[in-house]
């Protein structure tokens, strides 16, 4: 079983759509968790860290529950701009393990 | 302003031929972190400084080494490049590796090998 595990892309959605990302992690130890984007050919950026009250920024909101060991992330209102790809990541003992990636795609 | 550097942007080597890639950073920042990352997989640390001290992952191959001279420099010295090392190569650097901050990344460096 992969330490981190997100859904398989790509997401094809239309732009205004409504877009959810589901990651799942095996190290109930796991300290702290994130999102990041990283977009084609580039580094990854941090796009908000994860509390397990859940957190919101703007358009985007990022829900933990530890007993599950899951991570979500939703975007409203999809912009064009948003095409990337989303790292689910866990930070266990210092290091960060990433999972694959879900790759979006926002279409006109 | 550019936190974390990673110079080159690009580099291109001979099969076999020894290849350094470099990271400085201006956040003061006690760890950093070397990844490599192959075309649509997840970033797989190498290893990482916490100040001086060298922490390698398990299975990080021995081609790999790493020097960090200073607080600000950290380089990744890769011996006998092979065709399968090609990859982008990330420098990340946070405060403290047990910590709850994330970890700020640099461009990259995308190592091709002939």
């Amino acid at each position: 079983r992969k330490e981190v595990e997100q859904d398989p892309g790509p997401f094809n959605v239309p732009e205004g759509a409504t877009v959810a990302f589901n990651c799942t992690y095996s190290n109930s130890a796991s300290q702290s968790f994130f999102w990041y984007r990283q977009d084609c050919r580039k580094e990854p950026k941090l796009l908000m860290s994860v509390y397990s009250s859940g957190n919101e920024d703007g358009r985007f909101t990022a829900q933990l529950n530890r007993a599950s060991q899951y991570i979500s992330l939703l975007i409203r209102d999809s912009k064009l701009s948003d095409s990337a790809t989303y790292l689910c990541v866990v930070n266990w003992g210092g290091k960060l393990i990433f999972g694959q990636g879900t790759e979006l795609s926002v279409k006109p | 302003d550019a936190m974390v550097i990673q110079n080159p942007r690009y580099q291109v080597t001979q099969f076999g031929k020894p290849v350094t890639l470099s990271c400085s950073q201006t956040l003061n920042h006690n760890v950093m972190y070397w990844y490599q990352q192959k075309s649509s997989q997840a970033p797989k640390l190498l290893f990482h400084y916490y100040d001086k001290d060298f922490n390698n992952e398990a299975d990080t191959p021995d081609n790999f080494q790493s020097r960090r001279p200073n607080t600000s420099f950290c380089f990744l010295d890769i011996r006998s490049p092979g065709l399968g090392d090609a990859a982008m190569y990330l420098c990340a650097t946070s405060f403290f590796p047990q910590g709850v901050q994330p970890q700020h990344f640099g461009d990259g460096t995308r190592l091709s090998i002939l």
